[in-house]
């Protein structure tokens, strides 16, 4: 079965610093998904990825899927507290669900 | 505001009972997942329905269970509860049955189980 692992699983970082969390899956990705949970809260969808290369912004937060479509890559510029949270990667296996991996919890110090 | 409804947000119970959680999806949304977050587990997906009928099982115990009604809403039913169900559940919706076209799903705030 098709498993995801994001690095490093905590980060605390001083605002205004810049960021990366990857996503590393064992199979190919054939769609691969960032979602931000705040603490206690549902998940929110950030973006999509489908294509190898691909690259998408969302206000400050940017993330790419590398070429050979395993591993995936979401970076933050000029982090803010608002952007505390867990992020979680998640894959489509073309089974009708969407599975995550492990998370990466970020910290924002003012 | 997500527009995914569950309820309770909060539930105590003990060893051996059973519970009932219930979400409401956003309007026009066909699909229902369930998924269940523990620390030690990660986010795990649960079950699925589309329009009332189900669409795939991931990694749900046998004691658990669930439907989806022809008002679109669902519940899930643990029973035989054990002190490792402990956990919150979310609920999440979207409009196709798979999440492979737009790949957002609307999640619901979840219910937090506590098993004493």
């Amino acid at each position: 079965s098709q498993e995801l692992e994001q690095s490093p699983q905590s980060l605390i970082v001083q605002e205004g610093k810049n960021l990366t969390i990857n996503c590393t899956s064992s199979k190919t990705l054939y769609g691969l998904y960032w979602y931000k949970q705040k603490y206690g809260e549902g998940l929110i969808f950030l973006m999509m990825l489908q294509k190898g290369g691909e690259e998408k912004s969302h206000e400050k937060i940017t993330a790419k899927l590398d070429e050979k479509k395993q591993q995936s890559s979401l970076h933050i510029t000029a982090s803010q507290p608002s952007h505390a949270g867990i992020y979680l990667c998640g894959a489509d296996p073309g089974a009708n669900n969407l599975f995550f991996g492990t998370g990466t919890r970020l910290t924002v110090i003012p | 505001d997500s527009g995914v409804t569950q309820t309770p947000k909060h539930l105590i119970t003990a060893t051996g009972q059973r519970v009932t959680l219930r979400c409401s999806p956003r309007s026009g949304d066909l699909s229902v997942y369930w998924y269940q977050q523990s620390l030690d587990q990660g986010l795990q997906f649960l079950i699925q329905y589309y329009n009332g009928e189900e669409r795939a099982k991931g990694n749900i115990l046998e004691r658990f269970s669930a439907q989806q009604f022809p008002d679109l809403h669902s519940e899930l039913n643990l029973s035989s509860l054990e002190l490792g169900d402990s956990a919150l559940y979310f609920c999440a919706s979207s409009v196709e049955d798979s999440p492979s076209g737009t790949g957002e799903l609307f999640f619901g705030e979840g219910s937090r189980l506590t098993v004493l």
